[in-house]
């Protein structure tokens, strides 16, 4: 059973703090690597995508990924209360098949 | 106007009726996925096809049946096999070659 591992939260921090969101998997051969945020009843929505070990930057956004430790991690920068939403951490193994979603991290960020 | 659609947003349902979800998609993708959301979940893939006219099981069948007829559309029908229907369901396209996955709005099934 392939899994994806996300601490559910609710995880807070301060207006213009970094907010570290961590993420582990357990099928080795993953090979890409998702995060998307959901506001409250509304759809995922794409942030970031990583394939190589290292990080991967975008904006306030930076993805970082160790696959010899199966860790993904998504750290946002000067966060700012609309930050707040859940944050869905998704893996696939082969090009072309559906994801692996874990059940998200909920961030607060109070201002 | 590119983009997924589903319709409708919100849907209630009697117990023992059967409900079809509407998703279509003008971006020229050709994998299409569904996914069911339920409170403080993941989501959990119910069906996903990759091309006209094929469609694959995921983890969630039972209870619930596709189509492929059109790139376009993908229609979910949920059937009254379904014991837990009430749910929020996703809708998801990506292309060939690419691996990230867009969403549609979501409907909103509620079973009185």
């Amino acid at each position: 059973q392939k899994e994806v591992e996300q601490n559910s939260g609710p995880l807070s921090v301060p207006e213009g703090a970094i907010a570290s969101l961590n993420c582990t998997y357990s099928d080795r051969g993953s090979q890409s690597f998702f995060w998307y945020r959901q506001y409250s009843g509304k759809s995922p929505e794409l942030i970031m995508f990583i394939y190589s070990n290292g990080d991967k930057e975008d904006g306030r956004f930076t993805a970082q990924l160790n696959k010899a430790s199966q860790y993904v991690s998504l750290l946002i920068r000067d966060s700012q209360p609309s930050d707040s939403a859940t944050y869905l951490c998704a893996v696939n193994a082969d090009s072309g098949t559906a994801l692996i979603f874990g059940k998200g991290t909920t961030l607060s960020v109070s201002s | 106007d590119g983009g997924i659609t589903q319709s409708p947003k919100y849907l209630f349902r009697k117990e023992g009726q059967n409900v079809t979800l509407s998703c279509e998609q003008n971006l020229n993708h050709d994998a299409m996925y569904w996914y069911r959301q339920d409170p403080g979940q993941g989501l959990r893939l119910i069906y996903y096809s990759q091309i006209v006219n094929d469609f694959q099981k995921g983890d969630i069948a039972e209870g619930y049946s596709v189509s492929r007829e059109k790139k376009e559309s993908f229609p979910l029908t949920v059937t009254s096999a379904q014991k837990n229907p009430t749910a929020f369901y996703l809708c998801a396209s990506h292309k060939q070659g690419a691996d990230e996955q867009f969403f549609g709005p979501g409907t909103r099934l509620t079973v009185l």
